[in-house]
């Protein structure tokens, strides 16, 4: 069973770090990108982040750019996010995902893990 | 990033059909031929029903349709059942980064 399961999230201060992390199972982890996607409760989906198969190419949100960074280790079948200079804005359930495509163009998120709440205060 | 644009909500009976738009740019949707859908049930992931446009992955049924037309794509649920009432989002490469759509409630009357 294709399976992503996430972990790290938390309450953190302003300005604060995280680091989330993915363990994903049930599939060759190397054949596929991955991505971060966040949702605020109640509200809609902004993706945030993606890493290609080899982590060679990742991509960033404009409102999380400069501040987040997406690696992978393919070795562990483990995807991450590392989080700083964390704002009240960034809180949200962080979902792990799974892309059909291989590399840094997205054919369709096909697995989901079921996230992680980050919280930030002020 | 501005998101996709799409309808709030969108309402029908059981047994109708019913048309959710997804409109963006020629930087986005109109420029690529890699749009996704994915629906959502309250406090559940999303689940991808639609890719690069009009496939659908295994398993989702064939009641699900979708296409698109310049800037704007469309999905289609045809035969409308109790079980299709969630929010649904539409997703779209865009140079270098994603972007998904405001999201629709479908509610069945």
């Amino acid at each position: 069973e294709t399976q992503l399961v996430e972990s790290g999230g938390g309450v953190v201060q302003r300005g604060g770090s995280l680091r989330l992390s993915c363990a994903a199972s049930g599939f060759t982890f190397d054949d596929h990108c991955m991505h971060w996607v966040r949702q605020i409760q109640g509200k809609g989906l902004e993706w945030v982040s993606l890493i290609s198969w080899d982590g060679s190419s990742s991509y960033y949100a404009d409102s999380v750019q400069g501040r987040f960074i997406i690696s992978r280790d393919n070795s562990k079948n483990s995807l991450y996010l590392q989080m700083t200079n964390l704002r009240p804005e960034d809180s949200a359930l962080y979902y792990c995902v799974k892309d059909i495509g291989m590399g840094t163009i997205s054919r369709g998120m096909d697995t989901w893990g079921q996230g992680t709440l980050v919280s930030v205060s002020s | 990033q501005s998101a996709l644009t799409q309808p709030a909500s969108v309402s029908g009976s059981p047994g109708q059909s019913i048309t959710i738009s997804c409109t963006g740019t020629s930087s986005d949707v109109g420029g690529y031929n890699y749009v996704s859908w994915y629906q959502q049930y309250p406090g559940k992931a999303p689940q991808l029903i639609i890719y690069e446009v009009t496939y659908r992955p295994s398993g989702i049924s064939d009641r699900f349709s979708a296409s698109k037309f310049g800037n704007t794509a469309s999905l289609t649920i045809s035969g409308l059942q109790a079980e299709d009432e969630a929010d649904y989002y539409c997703s779209s490469y865009r140079f270098s980064s994603n972007v998904f759509g405001t999201g629709t409630k479908v509610t069945v009357l």
